[in-house]
C-alpha cells in the first residue's frame, strides 16, 4: 500500500518538550497538508505544502508550531515547548494540484501532553 | 473565509432504516464538495466529491449527495443503512483552486443491528 504514512501513530511526552512527527505522502503528490483534529471537531487546517515551499499557515498556528518539507517528499512538524491544549490527532494529508483533488489522509499521530 | 455546518452531531438508526445528514457551507465561488469516512480505529476516507456537472453524485457502498446551489448544501443519503455504516462522518469544502479544505465538525452515526 503506498497511501500516507505517519510517524509514531501515538506520542505522549511532559510539558514544555519538543516533538516532532513525519509526514510521507503519497509519492506523486505534490501538495501536503497538516490538520488537527479534537475529540468532537473535525480536522482543522493547520499549514499547506506545494512542493517544498509552505505557502499557507493557520493563523490559529502558534510560533511554537513549525512544519517543513524538505526536498518536497516528506514533511516534519515540531511542536516546541508543548502544553495541555496541544493534545490532539496531528493529521497529514496529500493530494495532486489539478483543481480536482481530493486529500488522501494517513492515520495521524495521537498527541498526548501530561 | 468558508465554513461549513453539520446540524447533526450524533444519529442513531436501525439497519435498513434511511439515512440523511446535512451539510451546509458559506462560500460565494465556486466550489467542490466531499463526503469522508472515519471508521472506527481507521483513517479518514473519501466517500463522495461533487466537482461540477450532474447534482447527484454517487459513492462508495451505496452513498449518494445532493448539490443544492441555491440552498449552500450537500447532504448525504443512503436509502437502507447497515451496521458496518457505523463511523464519523464529515463533510468538507474546498473553493476552486483553492489551497484549504474546510471541514464540518462531523456526525457520529450509530446503525442498531
Amino acid at each position: 500500500d503506498t497511501g500516507v504514512s505517519q510517524d509514531p501513530r501515538h506520542k505522549i511526552t511532559k510539558r514544555g518538550q519538543n516533538v516532532t512527527f513525519r509526514c510521507d505522502p503519497i509519492s506523486e503528490h505534490n501538495r501536503l497538508y497538516w490538520y488537527r483534529q479534537t475529540l468532537g471537531q473535525g480536522p482543522e487546517f493547520l499549514t499547506y505544502f506545494q512542493n517544498e515551499a509552505q505557502l499557507e499557515k493557520s493563523r490559529l498556528l502558534s510560533d511554537r508550531f513549525s512544519a517543513e518539507r524538505p526536498k518536497g517528499s516528506f514533511s516534519t512538524l515540531e511542536i516546541q515547548r508543548t502544553e495541555q491544549g496541544d493534545s490532539a490527532m496531528y493529521l497529514c494529508a496529500s493530494s495532486l494540484d489539478t483543481g480536482r483533488e481530493e486529500l488522501f489522509f494517513g492515520s495521524g499521530t495521537q498527541l498526548s501532553v501530561l | 473565509a468558508q465554513s461549513v455546518s453539520q446540524h447533526n452531531h450524533h444519529v442513531i438508526l436501525s439497519e435498513a432504516a434511511s439515512l440523511e445528514l446535512g451539510c451546509n457551507y458559506s462560500y460565494g465561488g465556486t466550489v467542490n464538495l466531499f463526503w469522508y469516512v472515519q471508521y472506527p480505529g481507521q483513517h479518514l476516507q473519501l466517500l463522495l466529491k461533487y466537482f461540477s456537472g450532474d447534482p447527484l453524485v454517487k459513492g462508495i457502498k451505496g452513498f449518494e449527495a445532493e448539490f443544492i446551489k441555491s440552498k449552500f448544501s450537500f447532504n448525504l443519503r443512503k436509502p437502507s443503512v447497515q451496521w458496518s455504516d457505523t463511523a464519523e462522518y464529515f463533510c468538507a469544502v474546498n473553493a476552486i483552486f483553492g489551497n484549504q479544505f474546510y471541514f464540518g465538525t462531523g456526525t457520529s452515526l450509530t446503525v442498531i443491528p
